[in-house]
This record gives C-alpha cells, sequence and structure tokens, in this order.
C-alpha cells in the first residue's frame, strides 16, 4: 500500500524554524499536486500549503503565509514545508496530504502525521 | 476567505439510524464540496468529493447533496465504525477551507 510519511516534526522555540518532509514509497509524487494540513490535537483541521506538480504554483493560508513556504524536490520524490517565525499557534500535527490525479481538488490520500510543538 | 459552517457540532445517534448533518459556505462554491471521516488517533479519510461523488471503497450508506452555498451528508443506517468526526471542505478557492466538524457519537 502506498503510504506517505512526514518527518521532520519536534520542540522548538517560538521564532524559530522546522522543516517538514513528506515522502512516498511505491508512488512517485511529481505528478500530484500536494498540501499540507494541519490540526491542533482535539480541534479541527486547517488547511496550510498546496504546491502544483513542477513545483511552480504555490497557495498558503492567510496564517502561515510570509512565514511558511511549501516546496518540492520530484528527483527526491519529496516535498517540503519550511516554517519560520514559528509562533504558539503553529504547535499541531502536520499531515501531508496527496491530491487526486484529476479532477477537482480533493485530499485523497494522507500521511500518519508529524507533530510541531512550539514552546519555550 | 470562504467560511465553511457545519452543524450540528455534535450528534448522537444509534446502530441503524439514518443521519444527516450539513455544511454551509458563506459564498457560492458550486460543487467544490468534499466530506471526510476521521476518527480518534487517525489522519481523516476522503468519503466523498465534489458534493456526491462517492470516493472509492467507501460504502454506499454514505451519500451527499447540495449545490451553491448549501450542502448534506447522509448515512442512510449507521454501522459501529461510523461513530467518528466529519468535516466538509471546499475546494472552490484557496485557502481551502474546513468546517469545523461534526462529532457523531453514540
Amino acid at each position: 500500500e502506498v503510504q506517505l510519511v512526514e518527518s521532520g516534526g519536534g520542540l522548538v522555540q517560538p521564532g524559530g524554524s522546522l522543516r517538514l518532509s513528506c515522502t512516498a514509497s511505491g508512488l512517485t509524487l511529481s505528478t500530484y499536486w500536494m498540501h499540507w494540513v494541519r490540526q491542533v490535537p482535539g480541534k479541527g483541521l486547517v488547511w496550510v500549503s498546496r504546491i502544483s506538480p513542477d513545483g511552480s504554483r504555490t497557495a498558503y493560508a492567510d496564517s502561515v503565509k510570509d512565514r511558511f513556504t511549501i516546496s518540492r524536490d520530484n528527483p527526491k520524490n519529496t516535498v517540503y514545508l519550511q516554517m519560520n517565525s514559528l509562533e504558539a499557534d503553529d504547535t499541531a500535527i502536520y499531515y501531508c496530504v496527496r491530491d487526486s490525479p484529476v479532477g477537482a481538488t480533493r485530499l485523497e490520500s494522507w500521511g500518519q502525521g508529524t507533530l510541531v510543538s512550539v514552546s519555550s | 476567505d470562504i467560511q465553511m459552517t457545519q452543524s450540528p457540532s455534535s450528534l448522537s445517534a444509534s446502530v441503524g439510524d439514518r443521519v444527516t448533518m450539513t455544511c454551509r459556505a458563506s459564498q457560492y462554491i458550486s460543487t467544490y464540496l468534499n466530506w471526510y471521516q476521521q476518527k480518534p488517533g487517525k489522519a481523516p479519510r476522503l468519503l466523498i468529493h465534489t458534493t456526491s461523488s462517492l470516493q472509492s471503497g467507501v460504502p454506499s450508506r454514505f451519500s451527499g447533496s447540495g449545490s451553491g452555498t448549501d450542502f448534506t451528508l447522509t448515512i442512510s443506517s449507521l454501522q459501529p465504525e461510523d461513530f467518528a468526526t466529519y468535516y466538509c471542505q471546499q475546494s472552490y478557492h484557496t485557502p481551502y477551507t474546513f468546517g469545523q466538524g461534526t462529532n457523531l457519537e453514540i
């Protein structure tokens, strides 16, 4: 079964940076739009960002714009989320999600998530 | 940004019940509406996309309807494994906002 695997989460101080990575086993990510979605444990889902297959088009939630950058390295089959100027409100589980290969956007396949904790 | 509002926030039901939950968008989104199911400690799962299309592998007791701003998710006969939180999401415009969720409990 194809799995998305996130890594790079952890504890960071306010104002610090982290880079999350997402890779897949058994699937070439380069043909898919990819997304990051976050969730404070016990709370709702929040869409964070997306990137086009070739990496030329990106979009962000207002809450992370100018602080987070989504990117991808297709030869490495990896999608990234660079998170700078982290705030306590960024504490959440971050999910990497694959979009459908056809049709309208839908979050079809989810990783297991990686926890980011921002605290001093 | 498009705001998504789900109701009710929580819903109590029994096995075998028919349940309906709603999702309202703050502006027109055509049929660009998806539904997800999430169980505690697990990643969400796509159930229905573009309002009414059942994702592969999802049981036919799940159905969706609506258009424009008002949408519904119906479970025709609740099974024990259906007790979970359900989220709607619009994919009409970025940011692709979610509703706050409906917690379906026994």
